[in-house]
């Protein structure tokens, strides 16, 4: 089976601007999450998506948004970029059961000028 | 609410050394813990994972954790390190109690381990 796909896997932006991040997950996984990895904060989960509704939240604020589609897919929205949004995003999807393991895929990382 | 602390955010042993990585965790519900492992410039990869079925858990590459209630730790371990071993080793506990719905992990800070020949 493929593994979790994302992508761009690189991008840079200027503060102010918005991003948007995908995530294709392992087939057959209908959950998808988020997390954010920084060197000061470490590995933060952002929020999770099943059935295209968000399921479970962290504690980010409103600029961090996400959806899912109908397939599974995923995106990751922050607007209003701030210097402190660079980071390595990562996505993570697992069967529909709960606690069930995530499989992580190689991660978006996003630099903001 | 869920937390993990790792002691000792880099370890260094010699190609052929016990690995021991630290793991503390704290949990107001039976927990569930991981380990996953990070290359340079990669996603994370799951090494094992414990879910209550037995307190020794084995996996991947030749490691294994054990699971300790009374003293709220889950420390990695493998009995002779490679150098292939050099990596950032994270421990995981799941936020979302058994009778909630999805899942969401609170990891720890990561150690660092470097493996000289």
């Amino acid at each position: 089976k493929a593994g979790v796909t994302q992508t761009p896997r690189y991008l840079i932006k200027t503060r102010g601007q918005q991003v948007t991040l995908s995530c294709s997950p392992i087939s057959g996984h209908r959950s998808v999450s988020w997390y954010q990895q920084t060197p000061g904060q470490g590995l933060q989960f952002l929020f999770e998506y099943f059935s295209e509704t968000q399921r479970n939240k962290g504690n980010f604020p409103g600029r961090f948004s996400g959806r899912q589609f109908s397939n599974s897919r995923s995106e990751m929205n922050v607007s209003t970029l701030e210097l402190g949004d660079s980071a390595l995003y990562l996505c993570a999807s697992s069967l529909e059961k709960r606690r069930e393991t995530q499989y992580f895929g190689p991660g978006t990382r996003l630099l903001v000028l | 609410a869920q937390s993990v602390t790792q002691l000792g955010s880099h370890v260094s042993v010699s190609e052929g050394a016990l690995v021991l990585l630290r793991c503390n965790y704290s949990s107001s519900v039976p927990p569930y813990l991981f380990w996953y492992v990070q290359y340079p410039n990669q996603g994370l990869q799951l090494l094992l994972k414990y879910t209550s079925a037995a307190t020794l858990v084995k996996g991947i590459n030749g490691f294994e954790a054990e699971f300790k209630k009374s003293e709220t730790s889950f420390h990695l371990t493998k009995p002779s390190a490679h150098m292939s071993d050099a990596a950032e080793y994270f421990c995981a506990v799941s936020d979302v109690g058994p009778d909630q719905a999805g899942t969401a992990l609170i990891f720890g800070k990561g150690t660092t381990l470097s493996v000289s020949s």
